[in-house]
């Protein structure tokens, strides 16, 4: 079966430094991972996924996550924080064509 | 374009109620999936259809939800006997075909409210 564990509800970061969003995955087959944000009052979005190919995968607003088997670990990072990054973030797991598996979320702060 | 997009955004009823809760997908999508989110967790799978046909239900708590999507298009989600342990906000989401790299696209989502 599935499973994802984000550590750590809360992350709290100034403007201008590295966010670090962690993300543990369980999975019986190569799992597809992906990285969601939530913004309030806002569907998901995706920000990024691991389908497989390149480790290291780009995302949107210049984040950026590496799938790790060794470690099952597909960890969020962006170089900088930015205001606007304030949201609540979701890493998930797909086996089959049909459900994902949510994490419990990391909601990030950003401090002026 | 337009997204997915939920109808009504807030749902408030009394315990017992019956509710319908409305998706419409983005256009020309044919996989649709139904998620729950309680307060201070992740979504949860509800149930997935691939046209107007539930591929898989499994992740339905109970008889008392069940859900239609009779033109391969819109779907409803409904729920009888509404219970306070039901309040959540329930999310739909589309993509354009089936297969695990494939976006899903998310809804606002519905916040369900049982007194």
């Amino acid at each position: 079966a599935q499973s994802v564990t984000q550590l750590g509800s809360h992350v709290s970061v100034s403007e201008g430094a590295l966010v670090l969003l962690r993300c543990n995955y369980s999975s019986s087959v190569p799992p597809y991972l992906f990285w969601y944000v939530q913004y309030p009052n806002q569907g998901l979005q995706l920000l990024l996924k691991y389908t497989s190919a390149a480790t290291l995968v780009k995302g949107i607003n210049g984040f950026e996550a590496e799938f790790k088997k060794s470690e099952t670990s597909f960890h969020l990072t962006k170089p900088s924080a930015h205001m606007s990054d304030a949201a609540e973030y979701f890493c998930a797991v797909r086996e089959g064509n049909n459900d994902m598996r949510f994490g419990a979320g990391t909601r990030l702060t950003v401090k002026p | 374009g337009a997204g997915v997009s939920q109808t009504p955004s807030n749902k408030v009823t009394e315990k017992g109620k019956y509710v319908e809760l409305r998706c419409d997908p983005i256009s020309g999508h044919t996989a649709l999936y139904w998620y729950r989110q309680s307060l201070g967790q992740g979504p949860e799978f509800l149930i997935y259809f691939q046209g107007t046909g539930a591929a898989d239900d499994s992740g339905l708590p109970n008889d008392r939800f069940f859900a239609v999507r009779p033109e391969g298009s819109v779907s409803t989600l409904k729920i009888q006997r509404t219970e306070r342990g039901d309040s959540a906000v329930y999310l739909c989401a589309s993509s354009s075909r089936q297969g695990r790299s494939n976006e899903q696209f998310f809804g606002p989502g519905t916040r369900l409210t049982v007194l």
